[in-house]
């Protein structure tokens, strides 16, 4: 089992729509989770980060977190072309530890 | 440019060579990661360093990589005896700290073409 696993995609919505992003981890004792964007030959950018159980809002992104199911989510309200990107999921144990990607989910947001 | 500078932004070298790349973490961060990403593929973590420390180089390839983080100056991460697999991007990311909510920030990263 991957440590952190996301799907491919793409993910293809209409522009104005919520974009769902899906994230699964395997080790129940991470305790940060973060959300990065990166569009193709740049570098990522960090879009959100969660350690909490909960919904955390900023903006049009709304991370959520639930650490029993081992669950982190990002959902992008009112979907804008300039939103597709890959989306890269990431985890962290604890603060000394290496943050782990997952492969990323490519969104497509179609005018 | 307060950011994380990376260079060089693009590196060639020929199979056999050594290859340095850069990394200047953002002003008054003092933990840096290296990461490798080939073409499609996520983010491989390869080494985290605090200034003059190895924290974690569980991800570092055992021989031909080595990284440093000096006292003074740029952390280095220095690849010997190129071959045509370590073709990728190398991406470079401080934090302030190690705190729960120190996320990273990344450079812009070296692309490393071996021919």
């Amino acid at each position: 089992q991957k440590e952190v696993e996301q799907n491919s995609g793409p993910l293809s919505v209409p522009e104005g729509a919520i974009a769902s992003l899906n994230c699964t981890y395997s080790d129940r004792g991470s305790q940060s989770f973060f959300w990065y964007r990166q569009y193709s030959g740049k570098s990522p950018e960090l879009i959100m980060f969660i350690y909490s159980n909960g919904d955390k809002e900023d903006g049009r992104f709304t991370a959520q977190l639930n650490k029993a199911s081992q669950y982190v989510s990002l959902l992008i309200r009112d979907s804008q072309p300039s939103d597709s990107a890959t989306y890269l999921c990431a985890v962290r144990k604890t603060s000394y530890d290496k943050v782990i990607f997952g492969p990323g989910t490519s969104l497509s947001v179609i005018p | 440019n307060a950011g994380v500078m990376q260079n060089p932004r693009h590196l060639v070298r020929r199979r056999g060579q050594e290859a340095r790349l850069r990394c200047s973490p953002m002003k008054g961060h003092s933990h840096v990661y290296w990461y490798r990403q080939l073409p499609e593929e996520g983010l491989k973590f390869m080494v985290y360093l605090q200034k003059e420390n190895i924290i974690d180089e569980s991800g570092m390839p055992k021989e031909r990589f080595s990284a440093e983080f000096p006292k003074e100056g740029p952390s280095i991460l220095r690849i010997q005896q190129v071959v045509r697999g370590d073709s990728a991007a190398y991406f470079c990311a401080s934090s302030l700290g190690p705190g729960q909510n120190q996320p990273q920030h990344f450079g812009d990263g070296t692309r490393l073409s071996i021919l």
